[in-house]
């Protein structure tokens, strides 16, 4: 079975510009989760959804990141415009309507 | 709302040594309680879990009982190897999110 996609794996842009990362949860999965990691904050809530709806956007860290998510099967977070500050791995996560989450390989961003 | 603490790393162990990360959480209610492992480069998966006070998860020869009374989940493993060296995550989950913690990162030597 295919588990959760994130595109791109590893991205690096020029400060100021706009970042999308993509993923596709597990099919059938009725939460999508969008995490970011970083070595001094470790690992944060950024937004999840249910049922495609945006439930709790409290972790989204300013104006500049928002998330959506148009069907089941496919989520962006947008970075506009992006900044050195917003370099870190950022990972969906998906599960069904009991607790376990299922992660994707993250995205590598690195902003110079 | 949800918080955790986990023992703060590197832990550095020989081949064949006993393990115990420490795990403690604080929650509103009674949480599903979550150990997630990430090797290098990669994202992060469910290694073992508790839905339920003195539940025991258990997987790859790790062990985790959910104590209500101390508020904690320890991770255990009798005889660890070089390919448990990792980065461990304890993460209770209630209301539909799952609060991680730091991570505890996990050096085997051969």
């Amino acid at each position: 079975d295919a588990g959760v996609i994130q595109s791109p794996r590893h991205e690096v842009t020029e400060m100021g510009q706009e970042v999308t990362l993509r993923c596709k949860p597990i099919s059938g999965h009725d939460y999508l989760f969008w995490y970011r990691q970083t070595m001094m904050r470790g690992l944060e809530l950024l937004i999840y959804f249910n049922n495609n709806v945006p439930i709790d956007d409290s972790g989204m860290p300013e104006d500049r990141f928002s998330a959506k998510m148009p069907n089941a099967s496919f989520s962006t977070l947008k970075i506009q415009p992006s900044e050195p500050r917003d370099s870190a791995v950022y990972f969906c996560a998906s599960r069904p309507d009991y607790p376990g989450l299922y992660f994707g390989e993250g995205s590598w961003l690195t902003v110079v | 709302g949800n918080s955790v603490t986990q023992m703060e790393g590197p832990v550095t162990l020989s081949e064949e040594a006993f393990l115990t990360i420490n795990c403690t959480y604080t929650a509103t209610g009674y949480p599903s309680l979550f150990w997630y492992v990430q090797y290098p480069g990669e994202g992060l998966q469910l290694l073992l879990k508790a839905t339920k006070a003195d539940d025991k998860g258990s997987n790859k020869g790790f062990e985790a009982t959910y104590r209500k009374e101390t508020t904690s989940f320890h991770l255990e493993k009798g005889s660890v190897q070089v390919s448990d060296s990792a980065v461990y995550f304890c993460a209770p989950a209630r209301d539909d999110k799952i609060i991680f913690g730091k991570g505890t990162r996990l050096h085997i030597l051969p």
